[in-house]
């Protein structure tokens, strides 16, 4: 079993649908979580980490499920400019902070 | 505030040859990890440095890698006897010391593209 599972897509949706990733990680011990982004294999940018208590910034939004050991992110409004590969991202406990990376889901925002 | 500084960003190596790659972290961050991603594959960890001292290297190859990060200058990547299977993206990212960057949020640099030929 992989340390983080996402659903790999693609998601091709319409500007200004709202759609949802998510993302499973099997190390319980696991103790931070991200959503970094992807274009065009670049480097993989910070779009927002993820706390226990959920989270939001502008039309993201975060959750994340201890107990299932889930984690999601929700795109309201999508933009073109969304287009790209999501990456949920984990730190491991006792991994001496290196980040453990999910395959990543392919959006595309169509017009 | 500069970011995160790799070069060169793409690098041509003939099998056998060596491949040295650098990575300046961002002004204030003191920790740097390697990162590869295979051609359609995800990123995968290589190794954690501070300065002079190599924290993690769980995910280097056991022979022809090796990594530093000196007192002065920036931290290197270097793959010996390059081969075909080297061939990837190599990415550099950086991040506070763990009392200030307490959730762990790493920084990225462009990458350099290695390919062997």
């Amino acid at each position: 079993r992989k340390e983080v599972e996402q659903d790999p897509g693609p998601f091709n949706v319409p500007e200004g649908a709202t759609v949802a990733f998510n993302c499973t990680y099997s190390n319980s011990a696991s103790q931070s979580f991200f959503w970094y982004r992807q274009d065009c294999r670049k480097e993989p940018k910070l779009l927002m980490s993820v706390y226990s208590s959920g989270n939001e910034d502008g039309r993201f939004t975060a959750q994340l499920n201890r107990a299932s050991q889930y984690i999601s992110l929700l795109i309201r409004d999508s933009k073109l400019s969304d287009s790209a590969t999501y990456l949920c991202v984990v730190i491991a406990s006792g991994s001496a902070r290196q980040l453990t990376f999910g395959s990543g889901t392919q959006l595309t925002v169509l017009p | 505030n500069a970011g995160v500084m790799q070069n060169p960003r793409h690098l041509v190596r003939r099998r056998g040859q060596e491949a040295r790659l650098r990575c300046s972290p961002m002004k204030g961050h003191s920790h740097v990890y390697w990162y590869r991603q295979l051609p359609e594959e995800g990123l995968k960890f290589m190794v954690y440095l501070q300065k002079e001292n190599i924290i993690d290297e769980s995910g280097m190859p056991k022979e022809r890698f090796s990594a530093e990060f000196p007192k002065e200058g920036p931290s290197i990547l270097r793959i010996q006897q390059v081969v075909r299977g080297d061939s990837a993206a190599y990415f550099c990212a950086s991040s506070p010391p763990p009392a200030i960057g307490i959730r762990g949020e790493q920084y990225f640099g462009p990458g350099t593209r290695l390919t062997v030929t």
